[in-house]
């Protein structure tokens, strides 16, 4: 199956700007997704990237490397909302199953 | 909102009782997904339905037993469970196959087995 690493933890100043890192297995990678979850609620969607390079979706970044097994979210101009959890998943095999990391628990302070 | 819905929000239940959780999504979806999310660990994905057929069982302890009625409907029914099995179950749905569209989850039941 495959191996999903995200940092833990991180915390991060109101105003500034923060990238959280997923590396995953290639093998068989079909593509990636990234969710946010607030403490206590549902996933909810942010981004899904498949081919190489940079997705831009307002104040939310989301790149991809396939052939390093890399990604990342860069979240910009960081508001005390965006204290959650972000969950990086991959979808690999031939019946595009997913699986999650354990995601990265940011912390926004003032 | 994400347009699916899960009752009860939370359960507690003892080893010897059965219970069955319930989600509907409003979404036209036609895959719904059972998770397991657990502290500290990433999401477990259960079981998956596509166009209410079961196409993947994780491995999951007969004591979890799902059923789905039709597109809209996810259920999944508990019997003589483990303290262990206290997490957060989410359902979720997605138009296509898990791996090529995103998926909406409902807000989750909070199950405690005593």
């Amino acid at each position: 199956g495959q191996n999903i690493d995200q940092p833990t933890e991180m915390t991060a100043t109101e105003g500034a700007i923060v990238q959280i890192n997923c590396t995953y297995q290639t093998s068989g990678f079909n593509g990636l997704f990234w969710y946010q979850q607030h403490a206590g609620e549902a996933p909810t969607f942010l981004s899904y990237n498949v081919l190489d390079g940079l997705e831009e979706k307002g104040r939310f970044s989301s790149f991809l490397s396939r052939s390093k097994g890399y990604s990342y979210l860069l979240l910009k101009e960081l508001q005390m909302k965006d204290s959650a959890s972000y969950l990086c998943a991959v979808s690999f095999g031939g019946y595009q199953k997913v699986t999650f990391g354990t995601g990265t628990k940011l912390q926004v302070i003032p | 909102e994400t347009g699916v819905t899960q009752t009860p929000r939370h359960l507690v239940m003892g080893m010897t009782n059965k219970k069955s959780l319930k989600c509907e999504q409003h979404l036209g979806h036609n895959a719904m997904y059972w998770y397991k999310q657990s502290a500290k660990k990433p999401l477990e994905l259960m079981f998956v339905y596509n166009f209410k057929e079961q196409t993947e069982n994780n491995s999951v302890p007969s004591r979890f037993s799902p059923e789905c009625p039709n597109s809209s409907h996810l259920f999944l029914h508990l019997h003589t469970l483990q303290p262990e099995d206290s997490a957060l179950y989410l359902c979720a749905s997605s138009q296509d196959r898990q791996g090529l569209t995103e998926q909406y989850f409902g807000p989750g039941t909070r199950l405690t087995v005593t």
